[in-house]
């Protein structure tokens, strides 16, 4: 039990659907992100949030929707993915965003685009 | 001056030996040095962390070594398990504007019996 909650763990889904993955932390964080984690290349952050206000947008592309509703809950919006958008969806979180400040993370949402 | 370059990708030790991964940093801004665990499945776990004040930190068979001038550290695990075959990150950031944790690629241990 890392304390960040990820649901679904996974999704397939067709390139015109619309669908959203949830992320849950119980740890008392003021901090949360979305990273992406492909293979054989490093985590690519998204998205961080902190105190519900997004203070990074990392060049994502539009077809990816963040939102923050308060600081324990973060939800990635998808519509209209490419076959590249496969892959596993990272949520962290961390007391803040100062340095230093190790990110817990959960155990992600394995995207799969038809 | 964002990268952290790891080595090996890959590493295969045989039951009590010990693996070393490598990381090189070139921001000498960053002085958070994290180490990631992560088991098929599961998201990356925090391992260990050090900062650039000490050479060198032990939390039970994981060592981290670090070296200011060369700008490196590297992760040793003593008496390797085949319960410790899993993917490593290295990753590094600071405060202020480098605050975001910059990734290595990972390394694949595996530990044979």
């Amino acid at each position: 039990e890392t304390g960040v909650t990820q649901t679904p763990r996974h999704l397939v889904m067709g390139m015109t659907n619309k669908k959203s993955l949830k992320c849950e932390q119980h740890l008392g964080h003021n901090a949360m992100y979305w990273y992406k984690q492909s293979a054989k290349k490093p985590l690519e952050l998204m998205f961080v949030y902190n105190f519900k206000e997004q203070t990074e947008n990392n060049s994502v592309p539009s077809r990816f929707s963040p939102e923050c509703p308060n600081s324990s809950h973060l939800f990635l919006h998808l519509h209209t993915l490419q076959p590249e958008d496969s892959a596993l969806y990272l949520c962290a979180s961390s007391p803040g965003t100062g340095g230093g400040q190790p990110q817990h993370f959960g155990d992600g949402t394995r995207l799969s685009i038809l | 001056q964002q990268q952290v370059k790891q080595s090996p990708q890959s590493l295969i030790v045989q039951k009590g030996g010990i693996p070393i991964i490598n990381c090189a940093y070139e921001n000498t801004a960053f002085d958070y040095f994290p180490w990631y665990q992560q088991f098929p499945g599961k998201g990356p776990a925090l391992l260990i962390a050090i900062r650039p004040d000490v050479s060198e930190k032990k939390e039970g068979r994981f060592t981290i070594s670090f070296n200011k001038s060369a700008k490196q550290f590297s992760l040793h695990i003593m008496d390797s398990q085949p319960g410790d075959s899993a993917t490593y990150f290295c990753a590094a950031n600071s405060g202020g504007s480098n605050y975001k944790l910059t990734f290595g690629k990972g390394t694949l241990l595996t530990v044979n019996p």
